[in-house]
């Protein structure tokens, strides 16, 4: 157990649809951040919150949006969807913004048919 | 444009042998490479990692070699354990400015019998 919980661990949906993915980082992290690993890709950042702030932004579709709660726990809102949006979609998290070592959950595979 | 490349999907090894895992990367404001291990229906997990002002950092049966001047780094694994059959990302991240990592597509190793 790494310490991020990725909830759920699968999804499966329909195209159009909307999800939302949610992360616990680890105890003590202020920064959360959610990679997309689509089939044979690598990991595409998408989006960074710290404390609360968005932090810095990747490749993330405007279909899709995030959030930090005051709780530090972290959704990943997923809106009309379609079927390349079917990945594994990774949370996680550090200490502060700059620290490199992050420590990944165990992701949430999202199938989009 | 993937910024960190691995150009090698796969390798396979014996066990017992070297396992040369490499990665290379285009941006010169990189200072800062990890590696990173994933199993199978796990998030990646950190391995080790080295700063551009080191070219070499070792831990225990893992060593990452830099070469800036040919923007290239690798892992190498020696011995090789069945158990060192997984995925492995090369990551890189300007520590100046953004906090992201950069990740490449990474290279699944198998060490056989």
């Amino acid at each position: 157990d790494s310490g991020v919980t990725q909830t759920p661990k699968h999804l499966i949906t329909a195209t159009g649809q909307r999800v939302t993915l949610r992360c616990s980082p680890r105890s003590g992290d202020l920064s959360v951040y959610w990679y997309q690993q689509s089939l044979d890709q690598g990991l595409q950042f998408l989006i960074q919150y710290y404390n609360g702030e968005e932090r810095a932004k990747g490749n993330i579709l405007e279909r899709f949006s995030a959030q930090q709660f005051p709780d530090l726990h972290s959704e990943l809102n997923l809106s009309s969807l379609e079927l390349g949006d079917s990945a594994l979609y990774f949370c996680a998290s550090s200490v502060s913004g700059a620290n490199y070592g992050y420590t990944f959950g165990s992701g949430t595979r999202l199938t989009v048919v | 444009d993937q910024q960190v490349k691995q150009n090698s999907p796969s390798l396979s090894v014996q066990e017992g042998r070297i396992s040369i895992l490499n990665c290379d990367y285009t941006n010169s404001m990189f200072d800062y490479f990890l590696w990173y291990k994933k199993y199978p229906a796990e998030g990646p997990t950190f391995l080790i990692s080295i700063s551009s002002i080191k070219d070499k950092n070792e831990d225990g049966r893992f060593t990452v070699f830099l070469n800036k001047s040919a923007k290239h780094l690798s892992l190498h694994i020696v011995p090789s354990q069945p158990g060192d059959s997984a995925v492995y990302f090369c990551a890189a991240i300007n520590t100046g400015t953004a906090s992201k990592l950069t990740f490449g597509t990474g290279t699944r190793l198998q060490v056989t019998l």
